[in-house]
């Protein structure tokens, strides 16, 4: 079974250019989640979708960011336009409440640089 | 709020030396506690967890034991590989949340 994947790796963009991160979930997986790593900091949370609903989006740090889930399967978070202060490593993660062992899974990440 | 607290790196070691990784953390109630681990280009993976004061996490040869006394959960391990070589993240939950308070990471290196 493919694990949460995270699209693009890397990705090098100018300040006041607009990025968008892409997260594809394990299938059939219904709550999705973003956090971001800013260089050495912590994890912190950005928001929580259970299937296309956004259920907490507390973690958001400001109206440049959006995110959606079209559909309940990926979700695409939108930064516009970009600041440097946005640099970081943004993860993906996925959970089922199916299962009985709730655990999440994280994809690689996206490494995000404004210059 | 609640907040994670652990050792700065990176932690530099020699294969089968003894490893501490350092964690404390403070919190409301009765957290559940966990160790993530990220391998270079891979995601984030639970590496092990404790719901309660008391038990001992393990897994891969790692250990860590809820300390409710010392608000604690260092890792260790008794003899690490270079494969061990990652970023180790200490966490923890509130009952009933799945979303997890992370510490800011401790890079592992080990050499042969």
């Amino acid at each position: 079974e493919a694990g949460v994947t995270q699209f693009p790796s890397h990705s090098v963009i100018e300040k006041g250019q607009t990025v968008t991160l892409r997260c594809d979930p394990i299938s059939g997986h219904d709550n999705l989640y973003w956090y971001r790593r800013v260089m050495g900091k912590e994890i912190k949370f950005l928001l929580h979708f259970v299937k296309e609903s956004k259920q907490d989006e507390s973690g958001m740090p400001n109206n440049r960011f959006l995110a959606e889930r079209t559909g309940g399967t990926y979700s695409t978070l939108k930064v516009q336009p970009a600041e440097l202060e946005d640099s970081g490593v943004y993860f993906c993660a996925s959970r089922s409440t199916r299962e009985s062992y709730n655990e999440q899974f994280f994809g690689p990440g996206t490494r995000l640089t404004v210059l | 709020g609640d907040s994670v607290t652990q050792m700065e790196g990176p932690v530099t070691l020699s294969e089968e030396a003894f490893l501490t990784i350092n964690c404390t953390y403070t919190a409301t109630g009765y957290p559940s506690l966990f160790w993530y681990v990220q391998y270079p280009g891979e995601g984030l993976q639970l590496l092990l967890k404790a719901t309660k004061a008391d038990d001992k996490g393990s897994n891969k040869g790692f250990e860590a034991t809820y300390r409710k006394e010392t608000t604690s959960f260092h890792l260790e391990k008794g003899s690490v590989q270079v494969s061990d070589s990652a970023v180790y993240f200490c966490a923890l939950s509130p009952r009933g949340s799945y979303i997890p308070t992370f510490g800011r990471g401790t890079s592992l290196i080990v050499h042969p």
